[in-house]
């Protein structure tokens, strides 16, 4: 039978060129913010955090955004490279909450070469 | 690099039967979480310990889930009796919350357990 389940937005860069992923988030009370990236038959692994007392952070290839008046947070990703090809997540600790993050669906990025 | 590990990796098993999934959180970690990953659902928390203390189990059926920190180097989460619907990867993370109004930490995830249910 056919399988159900969540159709992930997906994203599909040229290789080099740079990604931009989106998220809306939900709660305004939110005071941090995590972007991880998944691949296939792994964990979700660290890429970069951000609190709400920030606009900007950059690592390295990685910038998120933070823009608390609409809610929405993004991931930039310079020079994508193939190795980037993952699933990427958003999550949003809504503080005082012991910690515990709520995770969006996940954006599919996938790099051509 | 230190890892969070998880064990079993895959696990096929018969509906009614138990389920223990363990976890080694990363040397030093005091917040271990449990997620459950699915294609319907995404990523959902099941529950969290400080300090291994349960913090909040409120993701989880109560019925037949059970968590547990024994020490503070080993998470368990047991099942039973297990159920098809059961079936999903269960991942483990760990963090560092500093102080006590200050959770703001990454958590870092294990490879997860692949749990089928049949």
């Amino acid at each position: 039978g056919e399988s159900v389940g969540l159709h992930l937005p997906t994203l599909s860069v040229q290789e080099g060129d740079n990604s931009i992923i989106n998220c809306a988030y939900s709660n305004s009370a939110s005071d941090y913010f995590i972007w991880y990236k998944q691949e296939s038959g792994k964990g979700p692994q660290f890429i970069i955090d951000i609190r709400s007392n920030m606009d900007k952070r950059q690592g390295q290839r990685v910038t998120v955004l933070l823009n608390k008046t609409v809610k929405h947070l993004s991931l930039q990703i310079a020079a994508t490279q193939p190795g980037d090809s993952a699933v990427y997540f958003c999550a949003e600790n809504f503080g005082g909450q012991g910690g515990k993050l709520i995770f969006g669906q996940g954006t599919e990025l996938s790099v051509k070469p | 690099d230190a890892r969070v590990t998880q064990t079993p990796r895959h696990k096929v098993t018969e509906m009614g039967q138990e389920v223990t999934m363990r976890c080694q959180p990363i040397l030093g970690h005091n917040t271990v979480f449990w997620y459950r990953q699915t294609m319907m659902q995404g990523l959902e928390l099941l529950a969290y310990f400080r300090n291994r203390a349960p913090l909040d189990d409120s993701g989880m059926p109560k019925d037949r889930f059970s968590a547990e920190m024994p020490d503070a180097t080993l998470a368990t989460l047991k099942i039973q009796p297990s159920e098809p619907r059961d079936s999903a990867v269960y991942f483990c993370a760990s963090g560092l919350g500093r102080q006590v109004l200050d959770f703001n930490q990454p958590q870092h995830f294990g490879d997860g357990t692949r749990l089928s249910i049949l």
